[in-house]
């Protein structure tokens, strides 16, 4: 069974603040998503990896940057956090091959900036 | 880039009738289409997919079509029952077998009234 794992479930930050969210999946999966939970708006990529220390940037990265320095973990990070990146982040893996693959989901991390 | 507008926002059937969502997308050569269910405070989940060689496809009460030429699919669900009550997502992506970007519709509410 697929456990993908996000540190924290909510978090309040103010802003300018430096954030972490950090992703762990158990299950040796090479692709590693970030996406954003906005009302309305679904579920917009912000980065993603398809190998350690290889990251690509997704639809709205502004904002954000990533890292992955071990297969299982993936990382987002809000270098200097604003009042507009209030959202629930929900993080993903799944398997690289031949074939599309199922995402598998955390549980979401839902941050407010204040 | 790929757009995916998704049709309607919310929905409410009675616990029975049919329930049908609708995605539109951009990309002709999109190639995956998969649909995610997400409950109520849980996290996404895959339901059903299509590829862009088949029409539709069926699996127990849910079922999804797609229509190449206007670049159009939809979720078909039937006798809907109260667990069937959540928001889902479409997706579309042309698939490559690293960095499988999914672009995600708004999503729609789905409330099934006993």
């Amino acid at each position: 069974d697929v456990k993908v794992t996000q540190s924290s479930r909510y978090l309040v930050k103010r802003t300018g603040e430096k954030v972490f969210l950090e992703c762990v999946q158990d299950m040796d999966h090479e692709n590693m998503f970030w996406y954003r939970q906005d009302p309305g708006l679904g579920l917009r990529l912000i980065y993603f990896s398809y190998d350690v220390k290889m990251k690509e940037k997704g639809d709205i990265p502004e904002g954000y940057s990533v890292s992955r320095e071990k297969k299982e973990r993936f990382s987002l990070i809000l270098e200097s956090a604003s009042t507009n990146q209030t959202s629930m982040y929900l993080c993903a893996s799944s398997l690289f091959g031949p074939d599309p693959a199922e995402q598998y989901f955390g549980p979401g991390t839902r941050l407010t900036v204040t | 880039g790929e757009n995916v507008e998704q049709h309607p926002s919310t929905l409410s059937v009675q616990e029975g009738d049919s329930a049908v969502i609708k995605c539109t997308y951009s990309d002709s050569a999109s190639n995956y289409f998969p649909w995610y269910k997400q409950e109520l405070g849980k996290r996404p989940q895959l339901i059903i997919d299509i590829r862009s060689n088949v029409g539709e496809k069926k699996d127990q009460r849910i079922a999804v079509t797609l229509n190449k030429t206007a670049k159009h699919f939809s979720l078909h669900i039937t006798e809907t029952q109260p667990e069937d009550s959540a928001v889902y997502f479409c997706a579309a992506t042309r698939f490559k077998a690293a960095g499988n970007k999914l672009t995600f519709g708004g999503g729609t509410r789905v409330l099934v009234k006993p």
